[in-house]
């Protein structure tokens, strides 16, 4: 299994506040992502890495913003949360051009807003 | 507008039956494809792959078919066992990308 930790794992926050979600690599992995899971729309990407300092945005990106100061750590931020951010956020990593060309996720955070 | 679709959201098979999910995609760019699984409370697990070179690849129970024409393509799991029972999400990669389009999922419940 790769070595890929989310924190927290759970997290019930109130509207507007900031939450910041971390992934933690120790694959030494590129390439990083944020996706969150919602019934009826699987996973979406929020935002990704392709290195230190390096990110874009993904598919739903209003609302979230990423740093990524470290080629282990990729942190996730919602600035005020808003209660349709309530979802399942997962984190992944890939690394272009290895044998298995596919990306391993971590095991999710489960954060409610209310 | 889903570029990748599975129109299935669930599926009930009976023990050592074969399961057959589908899935379809819009963009013809993709030309590479992936099968994940997910457990509850668990991230998603890379099941099997294929190359849009490709029309089909096995591994073990699991086999994988690409009908680029159609633009779909479907996992096939035989013999069906009970531990198979989560849910299958497709994705798909455009050429020279990096990133993933992941289909809405299908739950696969294999009854013993």
């Amino acid at each position: 299994d790769a070595g890929i930790t989310q924190s927290p794992r759970h997290k019930v926050t109130e509207t507007g506040t900031p939450v910041t979600l971390r992934c933690h690599q120790t694959e030494n992995h590129r390439y990083m992502y944020w996706y969150r899971q919602d019934p009826g729309h699987g996973l979406r990407l929020i935002h990704y890495s392709y290195g230190v300092k390096d990110t874009d945005k993904g598919e739903v990106s209003d609302g979230y913003s990423v740093s990524r100061s470290k080629t282990e750590d990729f942190l996730l931020t919602l600035e005020s949360a808003t209660s349709s951010q309530t979802s399942v956020y997962f984190c992944a990593i890939s690394e272009p051009g290895t044998r298995k060309d596919t990306q391993y996720f971590g095991p999710g955070t489960r954060l409610t807003v209310l | 507008d889903q570029q990748v679709k599975q129109n299935s959201p669930s599926l009930s098979v009976q023990e050592g039956r074969i399961s057959i999910l589908n899935c379809d995609y819009t963009n013809s760019m993709f030309d590479y494809f992936l099968w994940y699984k997910k457990y509850p409370a668990e991230g998603p697990t890379f099941l099997i792959s294929i190359s849009s070179i490709k029309d089909k690849n096995e591994d073990g129970r699991f086999t994988v078919f690409l009908n680029k024409s159609a633009k779909h393509l479907s996992l096939h799991i035989v013999p069906s066992q009970p531990g198979d029972s989560a849910v299958y999400f497709c994705a798909a990669r455009r050429t020279g990308g990096q990133n993933f389009v992941f289909g809405p999922g299908t739950r696969l419940s294999v009854l013993p």
